[in-house]
């Protein structure tokens, strides 16, 4: 069984500051690993995926994040936010070729003028 | 970008009734997913549909549940009898490839809001 764990419910920054929201996963199988983002009204778009290769993956808007193998993680950073960045965020993970992804809690990143 | 697209944003129904909620994947898409998230909790998995059939689906979805492409655009969830704990915000979602990698492209819809009363 997978399971996906984002410790922090609500993370509030400041313009400019820089942001990681944490994201640790739990499976017994090889994993896929992804960041969504969900605006305001908005459906969930893809941030930035795991699939192999490179541990530190770079995704869209300046976001990034390290897939961490002896530590179960994958936290998403960015090194300056902007007011634009406030959302939803999702973790998830994957163990294979269907569509089944097992979400975190999800974390509302508030950044704040 | 194309998108994924769900109607209504919002549905409000009594306890008991037959709800049917639409969604219009990707034109060239060939796998069609459901995933609910209720208020507060995390996003979960409830089918998933490729050849005009269920490839896979969780514990929650039940006999009160059915999934349908009606057409060669559509793709509908019914809940047969709505209970109070079906509200929930519901995605629809697809995706491109068949085989390795099908997570790489899963586009998801903006939801549809369902209040049941």
């Amino acid at each position: 069984a997978q399971s996906v764990t984002q410790l922090d419910s609500q993370v509030p920054v400041f313009e400019e500051a820089p942001v990681e929201l944490r994201c640790n996963y739990s499976s017994s199988v090889s994993v896929y690993l992804f960041w969504y983002v969900q605006y305001p009204n908005q459906g969930l778009q893809l941030l930035l995926k795991y699939l192999s290769g490179s541990t530190l993956v770079k995704g869209i808007n300046g976001f990034e994040a390290e897939f961490n193998k002896s530590q179960t993680s994958f936290h998403l950073r960015k090194p300056s936010v902007h007011i634009s960045d406030t959302a939803e965020y999702f973790c998830a993970v994957s163990g294979g070729n269907t569509g089944k992804l097992i979400f975190g809690q999800g974390t509302t990143l508030q950044v704040k003028p | 970008e194309p998108e994924v697209t769900q109607t209504p944003s919002h549905q409000v129904t009594q306890m008991g009734q037959e709800v049917i909620l639409r969604c219009v994947p990707i034109s060239n898409h060939l796998y069609f997913y459901w995933y609910r998230q209720i208020l507060g909790q995390k996003v979960e998995f409830l089918v998933s549909f490729y050849n005009n059939e269920i490839s896979e689906k969780s514990e929650i979805f039940d006999d009160q549940f059915s999934v349908e492409r009606p057409d060669g655009s559509n793709f509908t969830l019914k809940i047969r009898s709505t209970k109070l704990e079906d509200s929930a915000m519901y995605f629809c979602a697809s995706s491109e490839r068949v085989g390795r990698g099908t997570n790489e492209k899963l586009f998801f819809g903006s939801g549809t809001q369902l209040s049941v009363l």
